[in-house]
């Protein structure tokens, strides 16, 4: 079946950049997003980016995908302590018509 | 942006009553609702999909006369856990999907669920 990984935690120091990767299964994909929960919450949609894209920027954040090696990566750049959160990546697949999302990575922001 | 109201935002309910769950899109009228339960630190995972007006498509291995889910209306969908049970204790989080191109699915803010 469709699958969406992640890696579980990562760590930065305030100010530098983080690089939440994403690899997904789904040949039917359409769309991916990037979520985000804070501790207690729902899920914040925060940006997505179309399958026949490379490259989408918003902001601080800026979404890379590889559709050859169905690879997704979150870029947020100076990252504050704010930012600290857990992010899923999520997969609208096409067959199905339901997001299928990723384990979650657990971004620490150190000051 | 999109809104997705949830009500309780907590609830604690004494084991074998049934706990009643609103999940609300405030500014924009949902075509499809759906509902995710968490566990600590797991991803989410889809229990059911509801449309408007039609019966809730559960996901293999959820029960449907456990959860029951009732979409009145474009805007409100509810979710109801009967006779809960400790295992039940979880965060429910609804979401609504916008009818646009992108397919995008707002959240609500969760209900903690604690049965005692």
């Amino acid at each position: 079946g469709e699958d969406v990984e992640q890696s579980l935690f990562l760590s930065v120091r305030e100010g530098d950049s983080s690089v939440i990767n994403c690899t997904y299964t789904d040949s039917s994909s359409t769309y991916l997003y990037w979520y985000k929960q804070e501790p207690g919450a729902g899920l914040q949609l925060l940006t997505y980016i179309f399958s026949n894209m490379d490259m989408k920027q918003d902001q601080r954040l800026t979404v890379l995908l590889n559709k050859k090696d169905k690879h997704l990566s979150l870029r947020i750049a100076d990252t504050q302590t704010g930012d600290s959160a857990i992010y899923f990546c999520a997969d609208f697949s096409g067959n199905t018509g339901k997001l299928i999302f990723g384990q979650g990575t657990t971004l620490q922001v150190k000051p | 942006g999109a809104v997705v109201s949830q009500h309780p935002s907590w609830v604690i309910c004494k084991s074998g009553t049934s706990v009643k769950i609103e999940c609300r899109s405030l500014d924009f009228q949902a075509t499809t609702m759906f509902w995710y339960r968490q566990f600590p630190k797991q991803s989410l995972m889809l229990m059911a999909t509801s449309n408007e007006g039609s019966k809730a498509t559960y996901e293999q291995g959820v029960e449907k006369d456990k959860f029951l889910i009732n979409h009145a209306s474009l805007t409100l969908s509810t979710l109801t856990v009967t006779s809960a049970h400790p295992e039940d204790s979880s965060f429910y989080i609804c979401s609504a999907r916008i009818a646009t191109p992108y397919n995008e699915q707002f959240f609500g803010p969760g209900t903690r669920l604690t049965v005692l």
